[in-house]
């Protein structure tokens, strides 16, 4: 239990459906970040919210869109997605000063399947 | 290109016998970290180091940090069958948040 919750764990969609993920975290901390792994690639960064800020990589498509209703929840919000979108969806928060980035506290993640 | 590029891309060693997974980046970092992932789960963070440190020493683990060669080591010591998992470096280059490599997939035999 890494003090971050991921809900759902799998889902399947199509690419007519909209769903969202949700992320949820209990370590108090300031910044949450989306990053989507896909099967032999990097995690790829997708967005960060930390201290009231959004940080986005601008190579994700708007058929993601991320929500931060307050600094313990975050959504990833998902319409018209394409096959290649599956992924698994890992959550993460940090404790975000004016320094560094410190130790991140990742979510079990999020199975997506787009048909 | 990536910014944390892990070598070998996997690795199968014997139980006690020790690990090492290396990972160069292209910029300049604060720290680097190193980060543990078991099947379909989600990462573990294991140490981090500053980019003024040069070793760093937790349990069986020791980083290294070689800033003029922009790379990093990670062994693990006398390792398990619980170790079998793929490694992951990160690196905070100011944009507030880690970029992540491709990783190190370690089976330990045992």
């Amino acid at each position: 239990e890494t003090g971050v919750t991921q809900t759902p764990r799998h889902l399947v969609m199509g690419m007519t459906n909209k769903k969202s993920l949700k992320c949820e975290q209990h370590l108090g901390h300031n910044a949450m970040y989306w990053y989507k792994q896909s099967a032999k690639k990097p995690l790829e960064l997708m967005f960060v919210y930390s201290l009231e800020e959004r940080v986005e990589n601008n190579s994700v498509p708007s058929r993601f869109s991320p929500e931060c209703p307050n600094s313990s929840h975050l959504f990833l919000h998902l319409h018209t997605l394409q096959p290649e979108d599956s992924a698994l969806y890992l959550c993460a928060s940090s404790r975000m000063g004016a320094g560094p980035v410190g130790e991140l506290f990742f979510g079990e993640g999020s199975r997506l399947t787009v048909l | 290109s990536q910014q944390g590029e892990e070598d070998p891309q996997a690795l199968s060693i014997q139980e006690g016998e020790n690990a090492t997974m290396n990972c160069s980046y292209k910029t300049s970092i604060n720290n680097l970290q190193w980060y543990r992932q078991n099947s379909g789960r989600g990462l573990v963070h294991l140490i981090l180091i500053r980019s003024n440190e040069r070793e760093k020493h937790s349990g069986r683990l020791r980083v290294t940090l070689d800033t003029s060669k922009k790379s990093s080591s990670l062994l693990i010591t006398a390792s398990r069958a619980a170790d079998t998992a793929s490694y992951f470096c990160a690196t905070d280059t100011g944009r507030r948040a880690l970029t992540f490599g491709s990783g190190t997939r370690l089976q330990v035999q045992p």
